[in-house]
């Protein structure tokens, strides 16, 4: 039973496209993350939300909306898709504990391979 | 980014050896240090976590951490050929509500062991 799970594993589209990630974590964990990994294998934090809160906002341009109907959902819709946007994308979820304390890192997904063509 | 600094390799060792990865970084409110491992097209699983300044053993594996020279690391003792992956440093700050449970990666050594 996967813990965190993305949807699709690999999409491929064209310039100009919209598309949509989805991601469910069943670990009960109230913190939830997207973060882009570039062809370096650099992962960079791009959105986390805490109880459906919008927590971290990086400075990610405004075609990226995450949505999070609950707190075991985070999804991450892209407008106008450009080719700078091809990466792999992983959800990942935490428990932050009472007083803002990560104790024990992340569960990442399996990652969205995104290639804009 | 430049918080977290970790030399990419690739970096390549015979079956058995010791192998030593390391990090170094900036922000002195880092207080939580991880060691995930990537394998080829999977997301990252996390390997080793360390609170402060010290050591931590699980099997195999040896997590160091120097606060007062920023500086950590993992060995891998008695190298196996499953053990080629993606290394991936990652350090949080701890009880910082701007900061809630965000993680800084390292960009990652890549270690292939040969049998």
């Amino acid at each position: 039973d996967t813990a965190v799970s993305q949807t699709p594993k690999y999409l491929v589209t064209q310039m100009g496209n919209d598309k949509s990630i989805k991601c469910e974590q069943n670990l009960g964990h109230d913190t939830m993350y997207w973060y882009k990994q570039d062809s370096k294998k650099f992962l960079k934090i791009m959105f986390s939300y805490n109880n459906k809160e919008l927590i971290i906002n990086e400075t990610v341009p405004n075609r990226f909306s995450p949505k999070s109907p609950d707190k075991a959902h985070l999804n991450l819709h892209i407008n106008s898709l450009e080719l700078g946007d091809s990466a792999v994308y992983f959800c990942a979820s935490s428990q932050v504990l009472r007083g803002g304390i990560n104790n024990y890192g992340y569960t990442f997904g399996s990652g969205t391979r995104l290639t804009v063509v | 980014q430049k918080e977290v600094e970790q030399d990419p390799g690739p970096l390549s060792v015979p079956e058995g050896a010791i192998v030593s990865l390391n990090c170094t970084y900036s922000n002195s409110a880092f207080q939580y240090f991880m060691w995930y491992r990537q394998y080829s097209r999977k997301g990252p699983e996390l390997l080793m976590y360390t609170y402060s300044s010290g050591n931590k053993e699980d099997g195999r594996f040896t997590a160091q951490v120097d606060k007062s020279s920023k500086y950590i690391s993992l060995f891998i003792r008695d190298s196996q050929p499953s053990d080629s992956a993606t290394y991936l440093c990652a350090m949080s700050e701890g009880d910082r509500g701007s900061t809630l449970g965000r993680l800084y990666f390292g960009r990652g050594t890549q270690l292939t062991v040969w049998p």
